[in-house]
């Protein structure tokens, strides 16, 4: 079935650090991506998708690029935050799971002054 | 839009009692999805709905737990009777539809079972 692989935390950074998490993902099909960020006491929230291969997903300077080759999703930022603290999850959704998306275990990022 | 809506957002209850968690998903959305939080597990999906039909529950852990959908507005996850390693976050997720669309989570409802 399918399955995300994230790399493992927790990781610490000081603030403006580059921030590099990999993922990567084993499909069936051709799925769509995703990362999601989660704050501290908040659900999880979409961060930047990606829908087919070479697609670069971006948002508030976080990018990630569909790897088809490599089947992989890694998250980049050139200048880490301390507001960037959270858990970070890399998942995808699409056939034959339709419906359910497949979560990775989750990385949290802690961002020091 | 109000987002996903969950209630309540703490729970606390004493064991062999019955809980229910309460969900409005997001307007036009046609896909509920209910999981389970906790730093041992993580991130569980629990069973998710399509139209208000379920169609996977293959993740709900015992018969204690039970999920409706009665219309596309509302649904729950009732544990009955609820036992302390139920002890969690709660949340409920929607979307419009699947693959390229992603999930909105609601606030999550943290019960602790004592």
């Amino acid at each position: 079935g399918d399955s995300v692989t994230q790399m493992e935390g927790p990781v610490t950074l000081s603030e403006e650090a580059f921030l590099t998490i990999n993922c990567t993902y084993t499909a069936t099909g051709y799925p769509s991506l995703f990362w999601y960020v989660q704050y501290p006491g908040e659900g999880l929230q979409l961060l930047l998708k990606a829908t087919k291969a070479d697609d670069k997903g971006s948002n508030k300077g976080f990018e990630a690029t569909y790897r088809k080759e490599t089947t992989s999703f890694h998250l980049e930022k050139g200048s880490v935050q301390v507001s960037d603290s959270a858990v970070y999850f890399c998942a995808l959704s699409g056939p034959p799971n339709a419906g359910k998306s497949t979560f990775g275990d989750g990385t949290t990022l802690t961002v020091k002054p | 839009d109000a987002g996903v809506i969950q209630s309540p957002r703490h729970e606390v209850t004493e064991m062999g009692q019955e809980v229910t968690l309460r969900c409005k998903p997001i307007s036009g959305h046609d896909y509920l999805f209910w999981y389970r939080q906790t730093m041992m597990r993580g991130l569980e999906l629990l069973i998710y709905f399509n139209n208000n039909v379920p169609i996977d529950d293959s993740g709900m852990p015992e018969d204690r737990f039970s999920a409706k959908m009665p219309n596309a507005s509302f649904s729950t996850l009732k544990i009955q009777p609820s036992e302390p390693r139920d002890s969690a976050v709660y949340f409920c997720a929607s979307s419009f539809g699947y693959g390229e669309y992603e999930q909105y989570f609601g606030p999550g409802t943290r019960l602790t079972v004592t």
